[in-house]
């Protein structure tokens, strides 16, 4: 079945213990990206990545890290987390550039609390 | 700077009403137009979206949308909303950067029985 895959479902941690939330898709997806969703503000884009080992940020990058070492996984690192990143992240990827009127398949997402 | 406006933050409707949810965004060049749903609990999915051709969009569980280039607007539509239609709608646009999707915030749709 083709899907995103991100694990954890729910997380909660304390200030500044570092933490990954990863993401994997199977569908051979160029495009992958990292949003977080807040009330009242919408979706807003943390990183995306257009292909293996091109990663770009995104409208609130700071504070989170990404790599795309394989065109399958897109990990979202938390160095140092805090509570102002509490708050539920998708990982959505897409078959290729975005301009091509490719839709977003988005994971279940994850629900970060940061204590 | 890009953006895209959503209207209705909150619309409660009862079951058989007509839904409108308005979508508009600035960008003056070609775009991509997408409805997404979040159902309770579950991630967003793909409800339509226009990439070229007819203006009028048919998408899943009976919504449709129609692009009006000279209104700048992508309004969502259904005849007949169901209980089953609550959910928050996202309206977003790719607005010639085949990088990023631009969000609205959000409309938050009650759907009483």
């Amino acid at each position: 079945e083709a899907q995103v895959t991100q694990n954890p479902r729910y997380l909660i941690t304390v200030t500044g213990k570092k933490l990954t939330v990863t993401c994997s898709q199977n569908m051979n997806h160029e495009y992958m990206s990292w949003y977080r969703q807040d009330p009242g503000l919408g979706l807003r884009q943390i990183y995306y990545s257009m292909n293996v080992e091109v990663t770009d940020k995104g409208d609130v990058p700071e504070g989170y890290k990404v790599s795309r070492k394989e065109k399958r996984n897109f990990p979202l690192i938390l160095e140092s987390p805090s509570p102002n990143q509490t708050s539920l992240y998708f990982c959505a990827s897409s078959l290729s550039n975005l301009g091509q009127g490719e839709k977003l398949f988005f994971g279940s997402g994850t629900q970060l609390s940061v204590l | 700077a890009q953006s895209v406006s959503q209207h209705n933050h909150h619309v409660i409707l009862s079951e058989a009403a007509s839904l409108e949810l308005g979508c508009n965004y600035s960008y003056g060049g070609t775009v991509n137009l997408f409805w997404y749903v979040q159902y309770p609990g579950q991630h967003l999915q793909l409800l339509l979206k226009y990439f070229s051709g007819d203006p009028l969009v048919k998408g899943i569980k009976g919504f449709e949308a129609e692009f009006i280039k000279s209104k700048f607007s992508f309004n969502l539509r259904k005849p007949s909303v169901q209980w089953s239609d609550t959910a928050e709608y996202f309206c977003a646009v790719n607005a010639g950067n085949n990088r990023k999707l631009i969000w609205g915030l959000g409309t938050s749709l009650a759907v009483n029985p």
